[in-house]
């Protein structure tokens, strides 16, 4: 059963304008890691944030802010005022405490396409 | 952060031959080392887990003689395809945990395998 949901699968913007990406997750431990890792075109993983699940706290890092709800299960990601350099594949995980403790399990990715 | 690396970066070898990945965590003991696989435009896929000085742990559907896992150090685990065919063609990333902090993993840059 899928475990992360990223429903989203291209979202294409213009540069400036803002973009949110959506994760909604599933899970019946109390305790558990949220995840958002961008992909650009050369592969190579960037860890962007991780959030457990008894911080509630919405974070802003820059131009990324995140809306961790428990209540709706979701964890999204917003980018401001988007650049050319945020076009990439972002991905939604979750690490589950009590079945599977340390694998993570990854949504289906967004692709972010930012044009100028 | 910590820095895990992968050797090689890409690869391409012929049908039926065997071939190596390295993943080795340079500044940081890892007791614990994932292996993943991607498809073009899809997410990744946990293969196994592997474990320094224990056989390593295949999620369902991979199979362990097709992917032989070594972790034979604390800050090396190799994955090799044996026998590589076309379908085993796909980027494989490797990540890394310390002991008993498995929710933070360092990602090494990936590999990208061929096979003609």
């Amino acid at each position: 059963a899928q475990k992360v949901t990223q429903a989203q699968t291209e979202i294409s913007v213009v540069e400036k304008e803002d973009v949110t990406l959506d994760c909604v997750y599933e899970t019946r431990d109390t305790t558990y890691y949220l995840f958002w890792y961008k992909q650009p075109p050369s592969g190579e993983l960037v860890f962007l944030i991780r959030r457990n699940s008894f911080d509630e706290q919405n974070e802003i890092s820059g131009r990324y802010s995140w809306n961790f709800q428990k209540s709706t299960s979701s964890f999204n990601f917003t980018i401001t005022a988007s650049q050319v350099v945020d076009s990439a594949v972002y991905f939604c995980a979750l690490i589950m405490t009590t079945d599977s403790w340390g694998k993570l399990q990854f949504g289906a990715g967004t692709q972010v396409v930012v044009t100028p | 952060g910590a820095v895990v690396s992968q050797h090689p970066s890409r690869v391409i070898c012929k049908s039926g031959t065997s071939v190596k990945i390295e993943c080795r965590s340079l500044d940081f003991q890892a007791t614990t080392m994932f292996w993943y696989r991607q498809f073009p435009k899809k997410s990744l896929m946990l293969m196994a887990t592997s474990n320094e000085g224990s056989k390593a742990t295949y999620e369902q559907g991979v199979e362990k003689d097709k992917f032989l896992i070594n972790h034979a150090s604390l800050t090396l685990s190799t994955l090799t395809v044996t026998s590589a065919h076309p379908e085993d063609s796909s980027f494989y990333i490797c990540s890394a945990t310390r002991r008993l902090v498995p929710e933070t993993q360092y990602f090494g840059p990936g590999t990208r395998l061929l096979v003609l």
